[in-house]
């Protein structure tokens, strides 16, 4: 099976401006997560989609949004983009169940897109 | 809630030397644990994961980790070291009592491997 891919890998952008990063995930499964990872904060919990609904939010401003299609691809998008974007965003994927029934959540990652923003 | 503390930003070890990067969690449910491991402008790679099955966990590349629920711990270990081990690793808690999709990781442990 092909591994979680995210598009691009790299960006440069300005303050300003607004970005959309891309995310497949691996073929049946039906969760994506998305994070942000910088070195001063570490890996911090962006959202999830499940079944193109979102069904969590980290504590992130609302410039920070997403979005699943019905093939379980899933976009994120920052708007007007200021210094502190500056990361490693991360998307994983997991098989995910429409039940509230718990389980470990083990969670697939790409690659990463490092977005810069000058 | 939960959270994760991983004791220790950088570990330094001799090539053959045993391998301890230390984790300790919070969780109000009995808690789903993670080892990842990062390679310079990689994702995150499953070392391995506990799920209550056994508390003695072995995953990939020789790494191993044991679930301490008096101590709240669940230690990442590897009897020998080898160069290619050099990387950042990552303990991580599954949330909540359901599906979240969120996983709260610790803030990361850079194992060095020396010659």
């Amino acid at each position: 099976k092909a591994g979680v891919t995210q598009t691009p890998r790299y960006l440069i952008k300005t303050r300003g401006q607004q970005v959309t990063l891309s995310c497949s995930p691996i073929s049946g499964h039906r969760s994506v997560s998305w994070y942000q990872q910088t070195p001063g904060q570490g890996l911090q919990f962006l959202f999830e989609y499940f079944s193109e609904t979102q069904r969590n939010k980290g504590n992130f401003p609302g410039r920070f949004s997403g979005r699943q299609f019905s093939n379980s691809r899933s976009e994120m998008n920052v708007s007007t983009l200021e210094l502190g974007d500056s990361a490693l965003y991360l998307c994983a994927s997991s098989p995910g169940t429409a039940k509230t029934i718990r389980s470990d959540n083990e969670q697939f990652f790409g690659p990463g897109t490092r977005l810069t923003v000058l | 809630a939960q959270s994760v503390t991983q004791l220790g930003s950088h570990v330094s070890v001799s090539e053959g030397a045993l391998v301890l990067l230390r984790c300790n969690y919070s969780s109000s449910v009995p808690p789903y644990l993670f080892w990842y491991v990062q390679y310079p402008n990689q994702g995150l790679q499953l070392l391995l994961k506990y799920t209550s099955a056994a508390t003695l966990v072995k995953g990939i590349n020789g790494f191993e980790a044991e679930f301490k629920k008096s101590e709240t711990s669940f230690h990442l270990t590897k009897p020998s070291a080898h160069m290619s081990d050099a990387a950042e690793y990552f303990c991580a808690v599954s949330v909540g009592s359901s599906n979240t999709g969120k996983l709260i990781f610790g803030q990361g442990t850079t194992l060095q491997v020396k010659p």
